[in-house]
Formats: C-alpha cells, structure tokens, sequence
C-alpha cells in the first residue's frame, strides 16, 4: 500500500493557460474524490468517480474543469484558462466501497496552484 | 445541505495536557458519519477518528476520544496526553450514510473550516 500520490506538487502558472493534475489511488480502490481547499477553509467537494464512471459534480465544478479517470485507475483533473480565483490546494482521495459498507477516504498530498 | 462548524479557529495545549476542539453539525438525515481528520504543515490529511451516528458509544482511539452528542449535533475531539506531533490543523467532517440511485453524492465529505492546534513543549 504506497498511498494515494498526486503530481505536480506545485504548479505555478499565468492566468489564462490549461493546467492539468494527475492522481493515482491507492491501487484496488475503486472509488476517487477531488476536494479544493483554499487557505482558512477546509476541503470543499468538486467530483467523484466509481471506477471510470464520474457520478457526481460539484457546482464549484464550473465549464473550465474537467476530471477523467480512465479505465478506473488514475485521475486527471484539467482546468483550461485558469484564473487567480482557481489558486488553490487540490486535494485527491480513494477508496474502497462497496454497497452498505463503510470505507475511509485515504488523501493525498494535494497539488498547490498558483495562478499569476 | 448539510454543514459543519468549527467554532474555534486556533486552540494550543501544553504538552501533556489535555485539549478539547468543538464541532457542531446541521443536518435532516438521521444515519450518518462523523470524522475527525489531521492535516499536519505541508502533509496530506489523515484521519484521526470516526463515529457512526447510529452508535451511542463514543469513539476512541488511543489518546483520541469524543463526545458525540446527537440531539445537540455536537462532535467534540478530546486529545489526551498531547504531544508535539500532535500540532497540526484538525478538520471535522460529516457524511451521508444515505445509499443513493448513483452511490454519489452519499460518499463525499462536508469539512468545517478547521482548528489550528498548537502543542507548547
């Protein structure tokens, strides 16, 4: 069990360009979350996958994001055109779940976007 | 919707004493979970203790407790014996127990804006 991984850890770019962060759950977990946290808030929900499938978005989620997670595995999540107002901590979580059980989300170290 | 507050924005402790950091919650639903997670300087979140609201026990775990008081909606984290290692921001969470037709929405956690500890030596 190596933990959920998220790269880049840092990424600093200029208003108006596409960023893209990767995260890989912990492997076997077949459900992954992305949270944002920016600074005195806690992590707030933006989507959900359960294998490939994207089930839930978050209003926070607007046109300019997008989030992939092919074949079930790792997680992409894009977000074209960035403004100072994406500058955040994007934080990614997996778990196992199944029907009626419980199971903990695991994080990771988070992406820390800043935007110029 | 439900939310989570965190009434106490920062809270320090000597070091081997006890602290306790407050949580209230609103919500209609009747089964749900709590949780209390940890979010040391620049390290990734990890969860530090869970209630399920259908058990009346509180949780321990370690030098970890809490007072689960569900008619008030209070979920309070009392830390015994504190350490230095204990020093780190600390986030109360709520989630949905509720099975639904997508199994979406049900899974994600709502956060309250945290409590920074600090642990004096």
């Amino acid at each position: 069990d190596t933990g959920v991984s998220q790269n880049p850890r840092h990424k600093i770019t200029k208003r108006g360009q596409n960023v893209t962060f990767r995260c890989d759950p912990i492997s076997e977990h077949n459900r992954l979350y992305w949270y944002r946290q920016t600074l005195g808030q806690g992590p707030e929900f933006l989507t959900y996958f359960q294998n490939e499938a994207q089930l839930e978005k978050s209003r926070l989620l607007s046109d300019r994001f997008s989030a992939e997670r092919p074949k079930g595995s790792f997680s992409t999540l894009e977000i074209q055109r960035t403004e100072q107002g994406d500058s955040a901590m994007y934080l990614c979580a997996s778990s196992f779940g199944r029907q009626g059980w419980f199971y903990t989300q695991y994080f990771g170290p988070g992406t820390r976007l800043t935007v110029l | 919707a439900q939310t989570v507050t965190q009434s106490q924005p920062e809270m320090s402790v000597q070091e081997a004493e006890t602290v306790t950091l407050s949580c209230t919650y609103d919500t209609s639903e009747s089964d749900y979970y709590l949780f209390w997670y940890k979010q040391p300087p620049s390290r990734q979140m990890i969860l530090v203790i869970r209630q399920e609201a259908y058990k009346q026990q509180n949780a321990t775990e370690n030098r970890f407790s809490v007072n689960f008081q569900k008619a008030a909606k209070s979920f309070s984290l009392k830390i015994s014996d504190s350490q230095l290692g204990d020093a780190a921001m600390y986030f109360c969470a709520y989630r949905s127990a509720r099975i639904g037709n997508s199994g979406g929405s049900n899974y994600k956690l709502t956060f309250g804006k945290g409590t920074l500890l600090t642990v004096n030596p």
